[in-house]
This record gives C-alpha cells, sequence and structure tokens, in this order.
C-alpha cells in the first residue's frame, strides 16, 4: 500500500524559476492538503481541497497555486520561487468529516 | 488566521514520569480536534479523532480528553518512555473540513 507519495524529496532551486511538486494518494480520499514546515511555526496549510475541481486558500497562500484534475493528484506549483520558500513542504489527505489525514514523506526545497 | 496553541514548547522528562500536554483552540465551527505523533525525519501519525464534547480517547498509556465548550483539549503520556520522545502536535478541524495545526510540544524522555 502506497498511501500517499510527494516527489521529489529534495529539490534545490534557483530563485525565479517554476517548480511543480507533486502529491499522488491512492487512498480514493476526497480532501488534500499542502503544509509547509518552518521551524518554531509548526504546520502551515497552504491550499487545500475537498474534492477534484475545487481548491481553496489556507494561511499562507501567496505564490503558490495547485490544481485537483482528479482524486489522487495534487501538484504545488511554486511560479517564480523565492528564497522565503525554503521549507519542508508535506502533502496529505483524508476522507470527508474530520477524519484522520494521512501525509506524504515530504519535500525538501531549497531556493537559492 | 485561526488560533491553535500548544504548550508547553518543549518539555523534558525523565522515564517513567507521566506529563500532560494543553492545546486550545477556537470553540466555533468545530468539527474535530486530531493529535498526532510526529518523530524526526518521520511524517506526522494520527493518535486520537476525537469530535464530541467530553470525548475521552486512550491508546496504550497515552490519553487525550476534549472540551469543545471551553476549546481545549488535554493529550496525557502516563510513564513516559525514551521511546514517547517526538513532538505532538493538535490540529483543529472546522466545517469547512481544512486542518489548522498548532506548533507543537517537542517532548524528551531521559532514560
Amino acid at each position: 500500500i502506497a498511501g500517499i507519495t510527494q516527489a521529489p524529496t529534495s529539490q534545490i532551486l534557483a530563485a525565479g524559476r517554476r517548480m511543480t511538486l507533486r502529491c499522488t494518494q491512492d487512498m480514493r480520499h476526497n480532501a488534500m492538503y499542502w503544509y509547509r514546515q518552518d521551524l518554531g511555526l509548526g504546520l502551515r496549510l497552504i491550499h487545500y481541497s475537498n474534492t477534484a475541481g475545487t481548491t481553496g486558500k489556507g494561511e499562507v497562500p501567496d505564490g503558490y497555486s495547485v490544481s485537483r484534475a482528479n482524486t489522487d493528484d495534487f501538484p504545488l506549483t511554486l511560479a517564480s520561487a523565492v528564497p522565503s520558500q525554503t521549507s519542508v513542504y508535506f502533502c496529505a489527505s483524508s476522507a470527508l468529516g474530520g477524519t484522520e489525514a494521512f501525509f506524504g514523506q515530504g519535500t525538501r526545497l531549497t531556493v537559492v | 488566521i485561526l488560533n491553535v496553541e500548544q504548550s508547553p514548547q518543549s518539555l523534558h522528562v525523565q522515564e517513567g514520569d507521566s506529563t500532560n500536554f494543553t492545546c486550545s483552540f477556537p470553540s466555533s465551527n468545530f468539527y474535530a480536534l486530531h493529535w498526532y505523533r510526529w518523530e524526526t525525519a518521520k511524517s506526522p501519525e494520527a493518535l486520537f479523532v476525537m469530535t464530541l464534547n467530553g470525548d475521552e480517547k486512550k491508546k496504550g498509556r497515552i490519553s487525550a480528553t476534549l472540551n469543545t465548550k471551553e476549546g481545549y483539549s488535554y493529550l496525557y503520556i502516563k510513564g513516559s518512555q525514551p521511546e514517547d520522545s517526538a513532538t505532538y502536535l493538535c490540529a483543529f478541524c472546522g466545517t469547512g473540513n481544512q486542518f489548522y495545526f498548532g506548533t507543537g510540544t517537542s517532548l524528551t524522555v531521559i532514560p
């Protein structure tokens, strides 16, 4: 059982470049989320999607976009990366109704 | 921005000690409160999902309580062991099904 998979595992990116972080789940969960983890700030919600075809903004959406073309995939795009987007990014999924979230292994992104 | 607060930020206890952490969250638009355990270099894993005021959940030596009217939850660890060392996160789930996390409590159990 794969669960939820993120790619790449880590990436060093030049500032100004475009980057897409991939997230795929095989649990048929309706809801998917993107978080960033920063020291002292915990996990902050970037964007979410409660069902295919819909997305919403979280706490820190600026500089990021998402799409949800189907149930399984929820890519996160940085249109023009900046150093402040250096972080560890976690994708998660859950069934609707407040049930537990399952997390990917994280993507460590460094913008230089 | 939704305010989910956890205290203390970090905790060092001796093996065998019992300990507890606090999570406070908004009492409006409540749907569920989650506790997660997060070990270094791993992903967070769910411990408890609580939805009803007065809920109490238990898993081995770890238990949690929920008060939705006043907006707080406690996580208790009885007889702490070194393998309990981790960061413990709480997450508020509102009626929109988004999860908002606290900054976590980092627990270190000293053998």
